[in-house]
């Protein structure tokens, strides 16, 4: 298993303003997934990160909206810039085990 | 292409019924693997269960069961005399065999287990 802390756990953010979400695993891993999960909605998966490459996006997910970082194999970050009311959401850093899916308790974000 | 399709949105059944979440797929993958997950209302998502395409066998854990059926591209997942903490949205995903592939969910059906 893995243990994935993500911070923050939540935020209230200002229209057109920009946030960083951070994503540590305990240990190394090759990829991991950023999700996003709108309210009352299943979970959309917005970007591979791999790490010593760039992410791989998503239709409908474009680098210049959600910037990832990957600079190790333990660490990612995910910015959602210029948000809007539509951001508001639950994302989720996620990397594989053995074969299923762990995920980070989320970063609850409302755009206001 | 790969395409998770749960078509029950939404099921209510009163405690101690059986009841049954539908799950069908697509992928053009030989090889894949099938997965269910609970999100109960507090929001954390707990991993229930894994297939690999190549074990066709029926599941059972307690009063948790799983169909899959590749000839119908199906994976469904039966709770046995619910209960009502088993109140919540189910998900089911898929994803290619590799051990890094993306998991791709489907919509989820959200249930209520009425007391």
């Amino acid at each position: 298993s893995a243990v994935i802390s993500q911070k923050p756990s939540r935020d209230i953010c200002q229209r057109g303003t920009s946030l960083t979400i951070q994503c540590q695993v305990d240990s190394q891993v090759t990829m991991m997934f950023w999700y996003r999960q709108q309210p009352g909605q299943s979970l959309t998966l917005i970007a591979t990160a791999n790490q010593g490459s760039e992410a791989t996006y998503e239709s409908g997910f474009v680098i210049d909206k959600f910037p990832i970082s990957r600079p190790n194999l333990t660490f990612s970050t995910l910015t959602v810039s210029n948000m809007s009311p539509e951001d508001s959401s639950i994302y989720l850093c996620s990397v594989r085990g053995t074969g299923e899916l762990f995920f980070g308790e989320g970063s609850r974000l409302t755009v206001l | 292409a790969q395409k998770v399709t749960q078509a029950q949105t939404e099921i209510s059944v009163v405690e101690k019924e059986d009841v049954t979440l539908d799950c069908v797929y697509e992928t053009r993958d030989t090889t894949y693997y099938l997965f269910w997950y609970k999100q109960p209302p507090s929001g954390e998502l707990v991993f229930l269960i894994r297939r690999n395409s190549f074990d066709e066998q029926n599941e059972i854990s307690g009063r948790y069961s799983w169909n899959f059926q590749k000839s119908t591209s199906s994976f469904n997942f039966t709770i046995t005399a619910s209960q009502v903490v088993d109140s919540a949205v189910y998900f089911c995903a898929l994803s290619a065999e590799y051990r890094d592939d993306k998991i791709i969910f489907g919509k989820g059906t959200r249930l209520h287990i009425l007391p």
